[in-house]
């Protein structure tokens, strides 16, 4: 299965602190997205980032992509009480292939 | 491993017609949803469910869908009258409070 694996399954960090969350995928990839759920509500799509890149940068969030190791890692500098929430990396095969998610990381950043 | 499943796992329909789309949630999870994906494009989110109601719902889930929980193990997605860009993959998740979501593998819907 290409499913994303997200690593750790749960994080609690305080108020200001960087969270990193990993993402670990099995088969070759064309894109990598996260995406953010808060709690009962749905996903929140937050970056893409296409098999031939390295790094992309979002406002607080900044995501790499190493194809070698079939791994991506989100981080989300100066954590806020309200990026408390899980974080799901979702990767898809290519053209014609749905995304799959992973079972996602809960991040609690504490105030 | 508890699983989501989904049913039929692909669906062919002409326009116009209504079809139905299945899934059994994990037992004890009380939070239920359905997204979407069109070919190439993003999983976009159609509706939660939860308490027997629907508890958020995106501008894309109009009047052509509804949701149901017609007894306590199926959660069902239907859409009234299908349109050609209906056409997508269907993916129903459930959660057992709200976060830690299990997806289902997904139905892939084809309007012809």
């Amino acid at each position: 299965s290409q499913q994303g694996e997200e690593d750790p399954q749960a994080l609690s960090i305080q108020e200001g602190e960087n969270a990193t969350m990993n993402c670990s995928y099995k088969t070759s990839i064309n894109n990598l997205q996260w995406y953010r759920q808060n709690s009962g509500r749905g996903l929140v799509h937050l970056i893409l980032i296409r098999s031939n890149e390295r790094e992309k940068h979002s406002g607080r969030l900044r995501v790499t992509l190493d194809t070698s190791k079939k791994s991506s890692s989100l981080l989300i500098t100066a954590s806020r009480a309200a990026d408390t929430a899980s974080y799901f990396c979702a990767t898809d095969a290519g053209y014609g292939q749905n995304f799959v998610f992973g079972p996602g990381t809960r991040l609690s950043v504490l105030p | 491993e508890p699983e989501v499943t989904q049913t039929p796992s692909h669906q062919v329909t002409q326009m116009g017609q209504e079809v139905i789309l299945r899934c059994v949630p994990i037992s004890n999870h009380l939070y239920f949803y359905w997204y979407r994906q069109i070919l190439g494009q993003k999983v976009e989110f159609l509706v939660s469910f939860y308490n027997n109601e629907i508890s958020e719902k995106s501008e894309i889930f109009d009047d052509q869908f509804s949701v149901e929980r017609p007894d306590g193990s199926n959660f069902t997605l239907k859409i009234r009258s299908t349109k050609l860009e209906d056409s997508a993959m269907y993916f129903c998740a459930s959660s057992p409070q709200g976060w830690g979501y299990t997806f289902g593998s997904g139905t892939r819907l084809t309007v012809v």
